[in-house]
């Protein structure tokens, strides 16, 4: 049974940095891209970026609004995803969602999900 | 960066009717070598993540009940559920992945009259 289980997220200040991690089994980790979807309250969703699986040489891609601020990484010792956030806006609050691409396509399966405040 | 627009925004549909859901991409994502529409739906209810329906703009995902049909090409695209069951109540989105970024749909939110 393929699992993301999702971990981190909280409250943060504007200009802090947070990361969070999903952690996937039930796949072979390695062989996928993975990605990272943000829902701000009570909105709709919004792609944040998307890392390539090692064939690829796990090169990234980003949405303009977290260009230069976020960053994909992936531990494949550890099955593990994460995305590391600075600079932190207050625009960034938002439920955040790790998902697993269908050979790179469509989102088959997705985590759980992990609310990020940032507030003062 | 290809827009996504779903219409209607809300609609309220009583049990055992037909909900019809529009989505309308801002350029084609129909990729002609392969002739597949690059185009998925997803399912979310309140407090969830979204749940795969729909991938290929009409084939449906492994255990998605068969009430629920994709169709559409190019650029205009449907979701249609066949006769609403309470469980259906949902948010429903449509999303692209011809191109990055990927973009969703504003999303249709799914009642009971």
């Amino acid at each position: 049974e393929v699992q993301l289980v999702q971990s981190g997220g909280g409250l943060v200040q504007p200009g802090g940095s947070l990361r969070l991690s999903c952690a996937a089994s039930g796949f072979t980790f390695s062989d996928d891209y993975m990605d990272w979807v943000r829902q701000a309250p009570g909105k709709g969703l919004e792609w944040v970026g998307r890392i390539r699986n090692k064939a690829n040489s796990y090169t990234t891609e980003y949405a303009a609004s977290v260009k230069g601020r976020f960053s994909i990484s992936r531990d494949e010792s550890k099955n593990t995803l994460y995305l590391q956030m600075t600079s932190l806006k207050t625009e960034d609050t938002a439920v955040y969602y790790c998902a697993k691409e269908y050979q790179t396509d469509w989102f088959d399966y997705w985590g759980q999900g992990t609310l990020v405040t940032v507030s003062s | 960066d290809i827009v996504m627009t779903q219409s209607p925004d809300s609609l309220a549909v009583s049990l055992g009717e037909r909900a019809t859901i529009n989505c309308k991409s801002s350029q084609s994502v129909l990729y002609s070598s392969r002739n597949k529409n690059y185009l998925a739906w997803y399912k979310q209810k309140p407090g969830q993540p979204p749940e795969l329906l729909i991938y290929w703009a009409s084939a449906r995902e492994s255990g998605v009940p068969d009430r629920f049909s994709g169709s559409g090409s190019g650029t205009d695209f449907t979701l249609t559920i066949s006769s609403l069951q309470a469980e259906d109540v949902a948010v429903y989105y449509c999303q692209q992945y011809y191109n990055t970024p990927w973009t969703f749909g504003q999303g249709t939110k799914v009642e009971i009259k």
